[in-house]
């Protein structure tokens, strides 16, 4: 009953570095994407892919990569951290377009 | 662009009393789908309820309640008999349905507070 797993839940990262988050989803589902939440904003998608091989950016694109190999796997890149990437990382996965999405934990990510 | 609008901030409601959070939005879509999700203070997202923009009832689940007015363009969340659990942030998000638009917009959230 696992859902959507991200990984890990908590990082330290000083800026220049580079990262990967992990998000994981045992549901099937063809949609997934990647928000991040910061204070007063809301949630703002950053990409999302609608099945293996096919991804697209979202809201806030700039210093994220995502790739989709696989239907389980979307992770997410920060190739060169900096300090505004701060922020709550969420995944998330729906069945469809008009069905609810299923959110991971989140990872709280800070830039030192 | 498609954007939704929660104008409170912050709510107060009292244990036992219903409770209603605004949410607007704009879309030149006609086929839409409007979500809310609660988030309470360890962070984890729940979906509450879902209304499609062709529904003609309201969408009800348990104390949950959407009042949808399509013409004003608002789809606010009624709490009915508030429990001190209730207590979380609250956003409000839509989807264009059909097309190859998959992005789902969120508001920037109402923060409900349930006093005993």
């Amino acid at each position: 009953n696992a859902g959507v797993t991200q990984t890990p839940k908590f990082q330290v990262l000083k800026t220049g570095q580079s990262m990967t988050l992990q998000c994981a989803q045992d549901m099937n589902h063809e949609y997934m994407s990647w928000y991040r939440q910061d204070p007063g904003m809301g949630l703002r998608l950053i990409h999302y892919s609608v099945g293996a091989g096919i991804t697209d950016q979202g809201e806030v694109p700039n210093g994220y990569n995502v790739s989709r190999s696989t239907t389980e796997d979307f992770p997410l890149r920060l190739l060169s951290a900096a300090p505004s990437q701060t922020s709550v990382y969420f995944c998330a996965s729906t069945r469809a377009v008009g069905q609810p999405q299923h959110f991971g934990d989140g990872t709280r990510l800070s830039i030192l | 662009a498609q954007k939704i609008t929660q104008t409170q901030p912050g709510m107060f409601v009292q244990e036992k009393e219903a409770v209603t959070l605004d949410c607007t939005y704009d879309t030149s879509d006609q086929s839409y789908g409007l979500f809310w999700y609660k988030q309470p203070s360890s962070g984890e997202m729940i979906f509450l309820i879902y209304q499609g923009s062709y529904d003609e009832q309201n969408a009800t689940e348990g104390r949950y309640s959407l009042n949808f007015q399509k013409a004003r363009k608002s789809a606010n969340l009624v709490i009915s008999a508030s429990q001190l659990g209730d207590s979380a942030m609250y956003f409000c998000a839509m989807r264009t349905l059909g097309g190859s638009n998959y992005k789902l917009t969120f508001g920037k959230g109402t923060l409900l507070t349930v006093n005993p």
